[in-house]
């Protein structure tokens, strides 16, 4: 079966320091991997997303992610957090390809502290 | 961008109750939407899958009959949930997509229903 994993619950880092959020896959075909923003009482805003190709991929709001096969991971970067950065990160596996009924991680929440 | 509505933010209720929740795409055609439901500090659990016309697709698990969902047209999707009780109390979260696997899914706002 598949699954995602997000190791870190909770990260805290300081404005203007870079981020890394951790995401480890497992699924038996080709994955299609996802990671979503949510803020506080909202619904999730795609950050990026991989299919194929290019195994480095950019999205919204500077975020880039880099799929890794071998090490079944897909990590989130940014390489300077602002204030409003500060929310919950979500990675996600599609299940039966493209975008249809993905599977979600966790999340991993993050602060940004001054 | 492509916008989905969900309606409404919020709503508090006494037990037993029914509650009806609305997912509108506002500027695309949907024909498949999701509900999730959401525990405090949890992850997105998919509830169920329905296509415009079709009847739903219910995850393991999931009571269809305690949670009725209906997609009578391309661009609004209910989901009523039956005889509320307060372990129904939740975050309930809808998407939308126009369909096939590139077509991304596009999340509502939510619904944070309290059942008392």
């Amino acid at each position: 079966a598949q699954s995602v994993t997000q190791p870190d619950i909770h990260i805290t880092v300081s404005e203007g320091a870079s981020l890394e959020l951790r995401c480890n896959y497992s699924y038996g075909a080709t994955p299609y991997l996802f990671w979503y923003v949510q803020s506080p009482g909202q619904g999730l805003q795609l950050l990026l997303k991989y299919f194929s190709g290019d195994t480095l991929v950019q999205g919204i709001k500077g975020f880039e992610a880099e799929f890794k096969r071998s090490q079944s991971s897909f990590n989130l970067r940014k390489p300077s957090v602002h204030w409003s950065d500060a929310a919950e990160y979500f990675c996600a596996v599609g299940l039966s390809g493209g975008y249809q009924k993905v599977t979600f991680g966790t999340g991993t929440k993050l602060q940004v502290i001054p | 961008g492509a916008v989905v509505s969900q309606h409404p933010s919020r709503v508090i209720c006494k037990s037993g109750t029914s509650v009806k929740i609305e997912c509108r795409s506002l500027d695309f055609q949907a024909t498949t939407m999701f509900w999730y439901r959401q525990f405090p500090k949890q992850s997105l659990m998919l509830m169920a899958t329905s296509n415009e016309g079709s009847k739903a697709t219910y995850e393991q698990g999931v009571e269809k009959d305690k949670f009725l969902i209906n997609h009578a047209s391309l661009t609004l999707s209910t989901l009523t949930v039956t005889s509320a009780h307060p372990e129904d109390s939740s975050f309930y979260i809808c998407s939308a997509t126009g369909g096939g696997r590139n077509q991304p899914q596009h999340f509502g706002d939510g619904t944070r229903l309290s059942i008392l």
